[in-house]
């Protein structure tokens, strides 16, 4: 079965610093695409990244990067220069197998990482 | 703003209620998507539809249904609502039913209180 884990609950980070959250994935199928969704305490959902299995290289978006080390199943999300305003819950998220090799649209979400950014 | 609207934005309902959420979802994308956000569950995926009909299934309660109409907006049905059932509930869409980069816009969200 599918799976997403974040190990870190909460997380604190000086703003201006840069700080790493952790995401390792679980699936025996080839093909999937990997998501990084922020939840500020407003509630919304905001799409910030997205990596392919098949990617050759990590993604980047902006302040966020993605490390992604397929071969130990993580994507860890990456900001750079924290601001005030990265103060939120993050979530990894994976697709999954449709069962004819490619992947459905619903996203696995893991229980997320609570980022608190220090001025 | 993700172009994603959900109606309405706070519910508070009694136990044994019926409920109807509402999803529009951005113009242009077919397929609509229903998660639950609670404290103990985390996020979970309920239901997918895509150009009106159901695409996918995950953990949807019997006492929950959804549809999508012509016009592509979508309604999930809560029935016989427990206390349990309170949460935040997400409407996503995206352009296409599958593919690796679904990326998926997100409403507001509505939030089910049950007393």
């Amino acid at each position: 079965a599918q799976k997403i884990t974040q190990t870190q609950p909460g997380m604190f980070v000086q703003e201006k610093e840069a700080v790493t959250l952790d995401c390792t994935y679980d699936t025996s199928d080839p093909s999937y695409g990997l998501f990084w969704y922020k939840q500020p305490s407003s509630g919304e959902m905001i799409f910030l990244i997205y990596q392919g299995s098949y990617d050759q290289q990590n993604a980047t978006e902006g302040r966020y990067s993605l490390n992604f080390q397929k071969a130990r199943k993580s994507a860890n999300l990456v900001i750079s220069a924290s601001q005030l305003g990265d103060s939120a819950m993050y979530f990894c998220a994976m697709t999954t197998p449709d069962g004819y090799g490619g992947s459905q649209g619903n996203l696995i979400f893991g229980k997320g990482t609570k980022l608190s950014v220090k001025p | 703003d993700s172009g994603v609207t959900q109606t309405p934005k706070h519910l508070i309902t009694a136990t044994g209620q019926r409920v109807t959420l509402r999803c529009s979802p951005r113009s242009g994308d077919l397929s609509v998507y229903w998660y639950q956000q609670s404290l103990d569950q985390g996020l979970q995926f309920l239901i997918q539809y895509y150009n009106g009909e159901e695409r996918a299934k995950g953990n949807i309660l019997e006492r929950f249904s959804a549809q999508q109409f012509p016009d592509l907006h979508s309604e999930l049905n809560l029935s016989s609502l427990e206390l349990g059932d309170s949460a935040l509930y997400f409407c996503a869409s995206s352009v296409v039913g599958r593919g690796m980069n679904t990326e998926a816009f997100f409403g507001q969200g509505t939030r089910l209180t049950v007393v």
